[in-house]
């Protein structure tokens, strides 16, 4: 079974600081992922799309992936009250998806 | 405006009476999808099809039917609910399966089943 992971949280930041939310998979075959943010009630949106080795910025957004150690993490930089959601990483190949995590930036 | 519509965005049936949920895209994709959502378990895929007449079984594909008639046009039928199928349910389309343009995802059907 193909498996993605990622810690339900909820993860709580203060305002302004930096979120890190990360994702490990266990099919080595997986090359590359999406981040997609789902709001409370909401269907998800596409955020980030990754496929290299390394870092992916956009933004405040940083995507980053390591193919050697099967994990793929998402920074937001100066974190604010609105990217208060959940985050899902998905799978590109299979678009299996994570159960998410659910961030909270306090002001 | 490109989207994919599903409807009814709410619905409170009883046990074992059919439905359908509706979902209908306008970017002429050839991929189309839905899934479930449940607390603690993230989106799990139900059925998908690649294309026109071309269906498959997802992760939980048990207790529903699919069908493909028309490109825009990607049903998903409850014959005989039970409870355990209420859910979250989202329709996504795609140009393909692996698209790097990801997916849009349908507004949702909150569907409980009493």
């Amino acid at each position: 079974q193909k498996e993605v992971e990622q810690n339900s949280g909820p993860l709580s930041v203060p305002e302004g600081a930096i979120a890190s939310l990360n994702c490990t998979y266990s099919d080595r075959g997986s090359q590359s992922f999406f981040w997609y943010r789902q709001y409370s009630g909401k269907s998800p949106e596409l955020i980030m799309f990754i496929y290299s080795n390394g870092d992916k910025e956009d933004g405040r957004f940083t995507a980053q992936l390591n193919k050697a150690s099967q994990y793929v993490s998402l920074l937001i930089r100066d974190s604010q009250p609105s990217d208060s959601a959940t985050y899902l990483c998905a799978v590109k190949n299979d678009m299996r998806f994570g159960a998410g995590t659910r961030l909270t930036v306090k002001p | 405006e490109a989207q994919v519509t599903q409807n009814p965005r709410y619905l409170i049936t009883v046990t074992g009476k059919k439905l359908t949920v509706t979902c209908s895209q306008n970017m002429n994709h050839e991929y189309m999808s839905w899934y479930r959502q449940d607390p603690g378990l993230g989106l799990r895929q139900i059925y998908y099809s690649m294309n026109v007449e071309v269906t498959d079984k997802g992760d939980v594909p048990e207790g529903y039917k699919v069908s493909r008639k028309e490109k825009r046009n990607f049903p998903l039928i409850l014959e005989s609910p039970s409870p355990n199928q209420t859910s979250l349910y989202f329709c996504a389309s795609s140009w393909s399966q692996g698209s790097s343009y990801g997916y849009t995802f349908g507004s949702g059907t909150r569907l409980t089943v009493v």
